[in-house]
């Protein structure tokens, strides 16, 4: 089955930008989503369709997409920002959603 | 807008079946809008796809639960539900239902309701 590779961390300071990679075998090819999700609640949709973001989500979350790697970026990183960070596709070849592994995004 | 609420035990015995069901409110389950999904998320790990069906019933489910799941649908509650056989500790989770748009992604949530599985 299709594999999503996140790293499992990312930190950054306030008010900078933060980058989270989703690494999959020629991904550019496919549709990415983005979810946040906080401790105790359950997951957000905060971009899809690689870049599409869904009413109320804030313009600093922007998501891109080529090659083997989807990147969801986060500009001018607040406290509030702090989660976990998941992206999600659809494998082809058994027409089934598929996560990665996630990425805690720490706000220093 | 969508609203989704899990219901069910939380706690089984291993060996038994998990039975969830999901209320629908906010859209008819049968407006065809939508496939409605299970995830579920094991304590402190990330999410994992179960299943999901559409309205006409069709079903399409993770071929490494695939043995033990069923999905159905009731549109007279505007509900649809999970059931998982043969549970072992390894299905301990926070179980979510979900509507997923056709085009891939997961736009509404249920609040998840934790199951565990303990003699």
């Amino acid at each position: 089955s299709y594999v999503l590779t996140q790293p499992p961390s990312v930190s950054v300071a306030p008010g900078k930008t933060a980058r989270i990679t989703c690494g999959g075998n020629n991904i550019g090819s496919k549709s990415v989503h983005w979810y946040q999700q906080k401790p105790g609640q359950a997951p957000v949709l905060v971009i899809y369709h690689d870049s599409d973001r869904p009413s109320g989500i804030p313009e600093r979350f922007s998501g891109s997409n080529s090659g083997n790697t989807a990147t969801l970026t986060i500009s001018r990183v607040e406290a509030g920002d702090e989660a976990d960070y998941y992206c999600q596709v659809c494998d082809s070849s058994s027409d089934h959603p598929v996560f990665g592994g996630g990425t805690k995004l720490t706000v220093l | 807008q969508v609203q989704l609420q899990e219901s069910g035990p939380g706690l089984v015995k291993p060996s038994q079946t998990l039975s969830l069901t999901c209320t629908v409110s906010g859209d008819s389950i049968s407006s065809g809008s939508y496939y409605w999904s299970w995830i579920r998320q094991p304590a402190g790990k990330g999410l994992e796809w179960i299943g999901r069906i559409y309205t006409s019933g069709s079903t399409n489910y993770n071929p490494s639960l695939k043995s033990r799941i069923t999905i159905s649908v009731d549109t007279s509650k505007n509900q649809f539900s999970l059931k998982l056989n043969s549970v072992t500790a390894a299905d301990t989770a926070v179980y979510y239902c979900a509507s997923t748009a056709v085009a891939g992604f997961v736009d509404y949530w249920g609040q998840g309701t934790l199951v565990t599985v303990s003699s």
